[in-house]
């Protein structure tokens, strides 16, 4: 069993275009997040839910919209893809509000052509 | 912008050898100091975490030294096999009350068998 799943893995989209990765996470935590991975491997934050309410909003293009429907789901609206948004985007969830266990998911690779 | 700066960028052991990586940060917040492995493909899984409150924490071959004061805290690797081989990332918690960790930039470790 997965705990945490994100969709789809891979995806290779033009430039201009909006695409959306769902992530759902069958731990029972409370809390979940979208980080992004650079070519260097650099992790960086952008969004942090805890119960469906949101608590980090990093400096991210508001071309990037996150949505919580419940707990267990927190899902990544991109819009008008760009080149520099080509990256590997990771779910995670945690227990609690610190984020000092995260679980991470398998990551989505984005291309953007 | 806070940092959590990681040293080295790479490294490479013989199998059997010890790899130390370490791990140095700017916050005070106290909480959990985490190291996470990443294989290629997968996302970053924690593998030994240390509360601020003990200097040493062991887990089979993983030892963390967290040293407060000197705000640096490191992984210890014994015996190091090629199953190793991942890129490794220390997190330290954010600004009190920000409810984030901030990720370091990631070792390379190579084992050689």
């Amino acid at each position: 069993d997965t705990a945490v799943s994100q969709t789809p893995k891979y995806l290779v989209t033009q430039m201009g275009n909006d695409k959306s990765i769902k992530c759902e996470q069958n731990l029972g935590h409370d809390t979940m997040y979208w980080y992004k991975q650079d070519s260097k491997k650099f992790l960086k934050i952008m969004f942090s839910y805890n119960n469906k309410e949101l608590i980090i909003n990093e400096t991210v293009p508001n071309r990037f919209s996150p949505k919580s429907p419940d707990k267990a789901h927190l899902n990544l609206h991109i819009n008008s893809l760009e080149l520099g948004d080509s990256a590997v985007y990771f779910c995670a969830s945690s227990p609690g509000y610190s984020g000092n266990t995260i679980y991470f998911g398998e990551g989505s690779w984005l291309t953007v052509v | 912008q806070q940092q959590v700066k990681q040293s080295p960028q790479s490294l490479i052991v013989q199998k059997g050898g010890i790899s130390i990586i370490n791990c140095a940060y700017e916050n005070t917040a106290f909480d959990y100091f985490p190291w996470y492995q990443q294989f290629p493909g997968k996302g970053p899984a924690l593998l030994i975490a240390i509360r601020p409150d003990v200097s040493e924490k062991k887990e089979g071959r993983f030892t963390i030294s967290f040293n407060k004061s000197a705000k640096q805290f490191s992984l210890h690797i014994m015996d190091s096999q090629p199953g190793d081989s991942a890129t490794y990332f220390c997190a330290a918690p954010g600004t009190s009350g920000t409810y984030k960790y901030i990720f370091g930039t990631g070792t390379r470790l190579k084992v050689l068998a």
